[in-house]
């Protein structure tokens, strides 16, 4: 089963960039598509974005402007930047793999292995 | 882009069996894929396609989905499926995006 973690400062300072990466073990790396999703403390699940094995992206329109995707094959790993954050944007990080799962009686869309979260606190 | 609304709580005594929905313009075109998180713990995939479980997953969750709304059923609900239940879907505006349900606090 792969497993993906997180890793990144657990502190950000308002105005400045959060930085984040998943390492994907065993080398899967290429063959799938990866988000990033968030929870701030409390509340709901937010998909942030994804990249694709091809490295195209998309992005929630309510990050785009703020948000990059980057994908380093070579050490099987992407990567999350957001800037100018504020303490809304303090949550738990979570990066997933993200894929179409084909079955004969109808597959579909799913987020189907995670790493276990990061907190990150956005304040001075 | 596309909303996905549940219904913030439901309860269900230990072995009864409870409906959680997901409603949403999105899933005229796409099935929901269904998620269960614990306190302090990431989410795990319960439920994706028409209905298909992950390996591990018990047989007494289930799924469905007619017009706008999708479903995940808890057949004899057991302690440990006491949780937050989320949806997910493609966006309905721009098949490129995901979006989430608000997301359900299921109590046994």
């Amino acid at each position: 089963q792969v497993q993906l973690q997180e890793s990144g400062p657990g502190l950000v300072k308002p105005s400045e960039t959060l930085s984040l990466t998943c390492t994907v073990p065993g080398g899967s790396i290429s063959s799938y598509y990866w988000s990033w999703i968030r929870q701030p403390p409390g509340k709901g699940l937010e998909w942030i974005g994804y990249i694709s094995f091809s490295e195209s992206t998309s992005y929630n329109p309510s990050l785009k402007s703020r948000v990059t995707i980057s994908l380093d094959t070579s050490k099987n790993q992407f990567s999350l930047k957001l800037n100018s954050v504020t303490a809304a944007d303090t949550a738990v990080y979570y990066c997933a793999r993200d894929q179409f799962i084909y079955e004969t009686n109808g597959g579909g869309d799913a987020f189907d292995i995670w790493g276990q979260g990061t907190m990150v606190t956005v304040s001075s | 882009s596309s909303e996905l609304t549940q219904d913030p709580a439901v309860s269900v005594a230990l072995g009864q069996t409870v409906r959680i929905t997901c409603q949403g313009d999105s899933l005229r075109a796409y099935f929901a894929s269904w998620y269960q998180q614990k306190p302090e713990q990431a989410p795990v995939l319960v439920i994706y396609g028409k209905n298909n479980r992950p390996s591990g997953i018990p047989d007494r969750f289930s799924g469905s989905s007619s017009r706008n709304t999708a479903s995940l059923i808890i057949t004899g609900a057991q302690a440990e499926d006491e949780a937050d239940y989320y949806c997910s879907s493609r966006d309905n505006s721009d098949n490129h995006l995901r979006v989430f349900g608000t997301g359900t606090k299921v109590t046994v």
